[in-house]
């Protein structure tokens, strides 16, 4: 157990469906950082929240949002949703942003999207 | 734009052979730099990490790592693989520094490794 959580592990829905992803922190992390891996694209870095606030964003698509509450969990949620969209979904945490950033992060074991 | 790049995708070894896993980064100022593992059907977990001081890094279960800054590498090392390193191996660059840093990681796309008993 790396201390971050994500739930659900699986999800299956159909084309045009909405999921919300949800990722609670490694206690203590204040950063939050959201990555899709398939295998035609690799890791890709959707999105980051650092103490409620949005801090980079990446390859996320305008279909998808995040937001991070003030208990610092993290939700991703993904819209009108296509077969393309199938994948790993990957929530991290860290310590911080600046130097507290340095020391790399800590990953969930990933929620697996299946879009029918 | 930043980026990773692992040469070899596809590795396959017999147990104790030697292991080495190029990574080339593009981004000409000062990194951090990382490995992860990612074990069939687990989360991926840290190998090792470079920020500072000496370039050659050790990390957990028998994995060194030798940051090159003058060709832009950190390639990963192992003496003698084990089956049980049979997993995925990614390489990551952070490329912000200091107060600004962020601590987007920039993947490459990640090298299966095959370990035969």
């Amino acid at each position: 157990d790396s201390g971050v959580t994500q739930t659900p592990k699986h999800l299956i829905t159909a084309t045009g469906q909405r999921v919300t992803l949800r990722c609670s922190p490694r206690s203590g992390d204040l950063s939050v950082y959201w990555y899709q891996q398939s295998l035609d694209q690799g890791l890709q870095f959707l999105i980051q929240y650092y103490n409620g606030e949005e801090r980079a964003k990446g390859n996320i698509l305008e279909r998808f949002s995040a937001q991070q509450f003030p208990d610092l969990h993290s939700e991703l949620n993904l819209s009108s949703l296509e077969l393309g969209d199938s994948a790993l979904y990957f929530c991290a945490s860290s310590p911080g942003v600046g130097f507290l950033a340095n020391y790399g992060y800590t990953f969930g074991s990933g929620t697996r999207l299946t879009v029918v | 734009a930043q980026s990773v790049s692992q040469h070899n995708h596809h590795v396959i070894l017999s147990e104790a052979a030697s292991l080495e896993l190029g990574c080339n980064y593009s981004y000409g100022g000062t990194v951090n730099l990382f490995w992860y593992v990612q074990y069939p059907g687990q989360h991926l977990q840290l190998l090792l990490k470079y920020f500072s001081g000496d370039p050659l890094v050790k990390g957990i279960k028998g994995f060194e790592a030798e940051f090159i800054k003058s060709k832009f590498s950190f390639n990963l090392r192992k003496p003698s693989v084990q089956w049980s390193d049979t997993a995925e191996y990614f390489c990551a660059v952070n490329a912000q520094k200091g107060s600004s840093n962020t601590g987007k990681l920039i993947f490459g796309q990640g090298t299966t490794l095959q370990v035969k008993p």
